[in-house]
């Protein structure tokens, strides 16, 4: 059975660093993308990014760029999301996703992590 | 265009069915596949629809997905209680190299 498990919900003052995880099981880690998105409090689905697992080849939304790094651990089968200087926007569920099949569309979707960034 | 846009809300009664469409452009839904997913409330996206209209294991085959030029729908049969939550349709954009999410749609059974 295909299962991603996110680390725990978070929370920051603005300005912290953080990183959030992502383990993958059930299937070859490095055969599928791992995708990452955001849902800000009531909002809809944005795309944040993806990396490859068998060479760490990343793509980054446009509104994201800069701002999050996305890196992956090959030999624990983990991503991640980090975050060098967080600001309170930043508050948000955050939900790894690998495709179903072939591609890079999520199919596949942990069960998110809650990032609250707050004074 | 760097979104996918569906109406903010459909709405029918046990047993109707509702469509919900999902407009792109030619580089997202024009040459890429389209995706669907149900968010219950407090829980995670799960697909429903992948390749424009096939049905992962375990979804009903209320739930049946289709596309054609740059524009895909959702229709939803036999609607149920169960099936009220916010549905989201996907697809890859080539001009953007990145994937889009549609704005999506609020589905309430009255």
């Amino acid at each position: 059975e295909v299962q991603l498990v996110q680390s725990g919900a978070e929370l920051k003052k603005p300005g912290e660093s953080l990183r959030i995880s992502c383990k993958g099981s059930g299937y070859i880690f490095t055969d599928y993308w791992i995708n990452w998105v955001r849902q800000m409090p009531g909002k809809g689905l944005e795309w944040m990014g993806r990396i490859d697992p068998s060479d760490s080849r990343t793509n980054y939304s446009p509104s994201f760029q800069g701002h999050v790094t996305i890196s992956v651990d090959k030999s624990t089968s983990t991503a991640y999301l980090q975050w060098t200087g967080l600001t309170t926007s930043d508050t948000a569920i955050y939900y790894c996703a690998r495709p179903f099949g072939s591609g890079s569309v999520p199919g596949y979707w942990g069960q998110g992590t809650l990032v609250t960034v707050s004074t | 265009q760097s979104v996918l846009t569906q109406p903010p809300s459909a709405s029918g009664t046990p047993g109707q069915r509702v469509t919900i469409p999902c407009s792109g452009s030619s580089s997202s839904i024009g040459r890429n596949y389209v995706y669907w997913y149900q968010q219950l409330p407090g829980t995670a996206p799960k697909l429903v629809v992948y390749r424009n209209n096939q049905r992962p294991p375990g979804v009903p085959d209320r739930f049946s997905g289709s596309k054609s030029g740059t524009s895909a729908s959702l229709a939803i049969t036999g609607l149920r209680s169960e099936d009220e939550a916010d549905y989201y349709c996907a697809a890859w954009d080539d001009s953007l190299s990145g994937q889009l999410f549609g704005t999506g749609t609020r589905v309430t059974v009255l």
